[in-house]
């Protein structure tokens, strides 16, 4: 297995349109997590998943997003009308169970919304 | 709730020479784990370093050392023998360990080497 994988790498989207984007773990890997990166800023939590559930959203994730992790392997991430402020990166993180594991990154999709 | 704070947004150090990235954290939690996270331009995090509030010894990886101080809430990075590819962002990120939370992360430190 070579990582964390996302795709797209990069999409850009008028405001007002829905994108999605997917997330493929690390195989062997029960918790995935989504993260959001503006620039200047470390990412923020966005929501994760252990296996198929979702655990935990931030207030950050507002009515327009959704995420989902059907078969508890990869993961979606959908926003509904974009806005210009949902520019950002969108990071995408995988681990195992455990306080100690570290949570293994993918690239990131690179998000802009003209 | 948890924050992390790391107070140098830029950092220099000379190639070969050791430099220390600051980072404060506050909580009310006992158990938590402290990380470390390299952003090269590139943009992937890289997993560098982790901490445990009860690990009685600072962790070290290679080049990297963690300085832990509990009483202080401090978890410095340091870097040894600096190298022209330490250039990067770094980020200290915490989580609780009771519930298995996501990371909080702090803002970052932007280093380069300088040859």
């Amino acid at each position: 297995d070579t990582g964390v994988s996302q795709d797209p790498r990069h999409k850009i989207t008028k405001r007002g349109q829905n994108v999605t984007f997917r997330c493929d773990p690390i195989s062997e890997h029960n918790r995935l997590y989504w993260y959001r990166q503006t620039l200047g800023q470390g990412p923020e939590f966005l929501t994760y998943f252990q296996n198929e559930a979702q655990l935990e959203k931030s207030r950050l994730l507002s009515d327009r997003f959704s995420a989902e992790r059907p078969k508890g392997s990869f993961s979606t991430l959908e926003i509904q009308r974009t806005e210009q402020g949902d520019s950002a990166m969108y990071l995408c993180a995988s681990s195992l169970s455990g306080n100690s594991n570290e949570q293994f990154f993918g690239p990131g999709t690179r998000l802009t919304v003209l | 709730a948890q924050k992390i704070t790391q107070t140098q947004p830029g950092m220099f150090v000379q190639e070969k020479e050791a430099v220390t990235l600051d980072c404060t954290y506050d909580t009310s939690d006992q158990s938590y784990g402290l990380f470390w996270y390299k952003q090269p331009s590139s943009g992937e995090m890289i997993f560098l370093i982790y901490q445990g509030s009860y690990d009685e010894q600072n962790a070290t990886e290679g080049r990297y050392s963690l300085n832990f101080q509990k009483a202080r809430k401090s978890a410095n990075l340091v870097i040894s023998a600096s190298q022209l590819g330490d250039s990067a962002m770094y980020f200290c990120a915490m989580r609780r360990n009771s519930g298995n939370t996501p990371l909080v992360f702090g803002k970052g430190t932007r280093l380069s080497v300088i040859a």
